[in-house]
């Protein structure tokens, strides 16, 4: 099983400002990653598929990078609304997701 | 535009069955590949079942191989996830989601969640 971890676990960051959330895999998967935001009691939201294509309306401030094992999604200028648990997924073999970043916003 | 409407869940006693369904609409569902994820109270997400659009390939995560079913019904747009023997660490919300086209990868519409309590 290719696993994925997330850090930092929880992250707190002023509005304006700039989020940086790491997710790395036991493994090489290639360009295979896609980003989740999810907030209280609401179904997961695709942000970033491919590492780095964001996904139909999703704003500009969120931007992903990375390949094979080291990935980041980029949260510029963090707007009030952006606070939430953010998971990262692998689907180069089989499907895992990491364990979740919990953003706070001061 | 897309979307997934879940009902079943509930709460279910160790040994018993439950089976959710996930109707969709706003796209041609037998196009897509469609997946059940689920997710422990306060935990992270887990993937657990995928089918294929014209139903010819499924498979399911360890932890509920022989217990749990997905299927699809392409004529009404309806997916099932059948659980059979369920046990407490089975109790989660549960998502269905739309996947693909060509290949299961990753997941841009979901349904809103379904609870499934696994208690005596």
């Amino acid at each position: 099983e290719i696993v994925m971890t997330q850090s930092p676990a929880t992250l707190s960051v002023s509005p304006g400002e700039r989020a940086t959330l790491s997710c790395r895999a036991s493994q090489n998967i290639n360009s295979n990653l896609a980003w989740y935001q999810q907030k209280p009691g609401q179904a997961p939201r695709l942000l970033i598929y491919g590492a780095f294509t964001r996904a139909t309306g999703i704003p500009a401030r969120f931007s992903g990078s990375g390949s094979g094992t080291q990935f980041t999604l980029t949260i510029s200028s963090l707007q009030s609304e952006d606070s939430a648990v953010y998971y990262c997924q692998q689907y180069n073999y089989w499907y895992t997701f990491g364990q979740g970043t919990k953003l706070e916003i001061k | 535009q897309v979307q997934l409407v879940q009902s079943g869940g509930g709460l279910v006693k160790p040994g018993g069955s439950l089976r959710l369904s996930c109707a969709a609409s706003g796209f041609r569902f037998s196009d897509y590949y469609m997946t059940w994820i689920r997710q422990a109270p306060g935990k992270g997400l887990e993937w657990v079942s995928y089918i294929s659009g014209p139903a010819n390939s499924s498979y399911h995560a360890d932890s509920v191989k022989g217990r749990f079913t997905i299927s699809r019904d392409n004529a009404r747009n309806l997916l099932y996830l059948q659980m059979n023997s369920l046990r407490a660490e089975d109790t989660a919300v549960y998502f269905c989601a739309r996947d693909g086209r060509y290949s299961s990868t990753f997941y841009n519409s979901w349904g809103q969640g379904t609870l499934v309590t696994v208690s005596s």
